[in-house]
């Protein structure tokens, strides 16, 4: 069966340090993979999209990775601040879902930036 | 420029009774999405509409549900003889279609059914 796996539910991490998140799925033909950021009772922010046939992509302190050979994605947030704690979700569209817009996420990795 | 906007933010609804959750999408959007959230739980898809289409209803219970996204107005998810098991939050998104992948939310309506 399909499934999208996160790494550990909450990662704690120092201010200033990388924060790395983890993307694994199985039984996919992704054809993107995006991250949103989620904060308690809103809804998810977009974030980045990255495309089967694109291996890595930037924005400002955040970078992703593509690895359909692993069947990864690494979402980078360099320089971290507390502002950027959340939890982050990612979420994988393939093409077997038919219109290729239906988005299936993972549960999500809290990420808390001590100060 | 407005994003996505849902209403009611809150609603409650008694065991029975209908629940209509109103979803305006980013100006210049044309492609709707509806997923909920259980509480413990992930984001989960329900449906896919265009203007006066439903695309992709896959994740749809197959009784109670419904939606629309008509001509003229928002798109309407409407639950008919809410259970217990329906309190969620539910978020539309949104995105301009074309080649455009990218879908942007809206703060959701949280139902609570007692």
């Amino acid at each position: 069966s399909q499934k999208i796996e996160q790494n550990s539910e909450a990662l704690n991490i120092q201010e200033g340090k990388t924060a790395t998140l983890t993307c694994n799925y199985t039984n996919y033909s992704p054809a993107y993979l995006q991250w949103y950021r989620q904060d308690p009772g809103r809804g998810p922010v977009f974030l980045l999209l990255i495309r089967e046939n694109e291996k890595e992509k930037r924005k400002e302190r955040l970078k992703v990775t593509f690895d359909t050979t692993l069947k990864q994605s690494l979402f980078h947030i360099t320089a971290s601040q507390p502002a950027d704690s959340a939890t982050y979700l990612c979420a994988l569209a393939s093409i077997s879902s038919g219109s290729a817009r239906q988005l299936t996420f993972g549960s999500g990795t809290q990420l808390t930036v001590l100060p | 420029n407005a994003g996505v906007m849902q209403n009611p933010r809150h609603l409650v609804r008694r065991r029975g009774q209908e629940a209509r959750l109103r979803c305006s999408p980013m100006k210049g959007h044309s492609h709707v999405y509806w997923y909920r959230q259980l509480p413990e739980e992930g984001l989960k898809f329900m449906v896919y509409l265009q203007k006066e289409n439903i695309i992709d209803e896959s994740g749809m219970p197959k009784e109670r549900f419904s939606a629309e996204f008509p001509k003229e107005g928002p798109s309407i998810l409407r639950i008919q003889q809410v259970v217990r098991g329906d309190s969620a939050a539910y978020f539309c998104a949104s995105s301009s279609g074309g080649l455009s992948y990218e879908q942007y939310f809206g703060p959701g309506t949280r139902l609570t059914v007692t």
